[in-house]
């Protein structure tokens, strides 16, 4: 079965580059969509089909995908960054929608 | 700017029911599939539902499969919930998402999210 693994945290000083990752678990091409979720807040779209950014984000945020592993990039990273980060995916195989764990992102 | 509202959440003993409504205020909502996700306190995003814009074609987890029930009128904007059988492990904030493109035949990606509604199974 499909799994997608994230770290549980990733630290960076403003300014600098943060990169998320999301393990596809050798499921197969799967398309991998971002979401970022404040304390107390609704889940936000910011990157789909693996690399589009959603309305409204800025261009520091870029998605990848090289099969066996998704990333979220986020460049010059800003205070207001940080949150929590899921990856998603749909597996055709089960016909379910699958999230990663989620990574704490700290903005030191 | 498309909203959407979720409400009926509470707190139900163990076994009990409750259904959830999504108001969503968008002219396009026949149109576009909608997804139930909910998150246990302190936990990541779980998918439960996932229905089409026509109301014909359904998904969910297998946590809730047969025991929640998502459906939608598209005469009043509005998509349900019916959950059934409640236990604790279903204890969870409950958002509702509107899928990113029209006429969607299964979960694409979740574009617009309501606030959610609290669901709590404790006796």
């Amino acid at each position: 079965s499909v799994v997608l693994t994230q770290p549980p945290s990733v630290s960076v000083a403003p300014g600098q580059t943060a990169r998320i990752a999301c393990g596809l678990n050798n499921s197969g091409r799967k398309i991998v969509n971002w979401y970022q979720q404040k304390p107390g807040q609704a889940p936000v779209l910011v990157v789909y089909d693996d690399i589009d950014r959603a309305s409204g984000i800025p261009e520091r945020f870029s998605g990848s995908n090289s099969g066996s592993t998704a990333a979220l990039t986020i460049s010059r990273v800003e205070a207001g960054d940080e949150a929590d980060y899921f990856c998603q995916v749909w597996d055709s195989y089960s016909n379910l929608v699958l999230f990663g764990g989620g990574t704490k992102l700290t903005v030191l | 700017q498309v909203q959407l509202v979720e409400s009926g959440g509470g707190v139900v003993q163990p076994g009990g029911s409750l259904r959830l409504s999504c108001a969503v205020s968008d002219s396009t909502f026949s149109s576009y599939a909608f997804n139930w996700v909910r998150q246990a306190p302190g936990k990541g995003l779980e998918w439960v539902a996932f229905i089409r814009s026509d109301g014909i074609i359904k998904y969910y987890a297998d946590s809730v499969k047969g025991r929640f029930t998502v459906s939608r009128d598209n005469s009043k904007n509005t998509v349900y919930l019916q959950m059934d059988n409640l236990t604790p492990e279903d204890t969870a904030v409950y958002f509702c998402a509107k899928d990113g493109r029209t006429m969607a035949a299964r979960p694409l990606y979740f574009q617009d999210w309501g606030q959610g509604t609290m669901v709590t199974a404790s006796s």
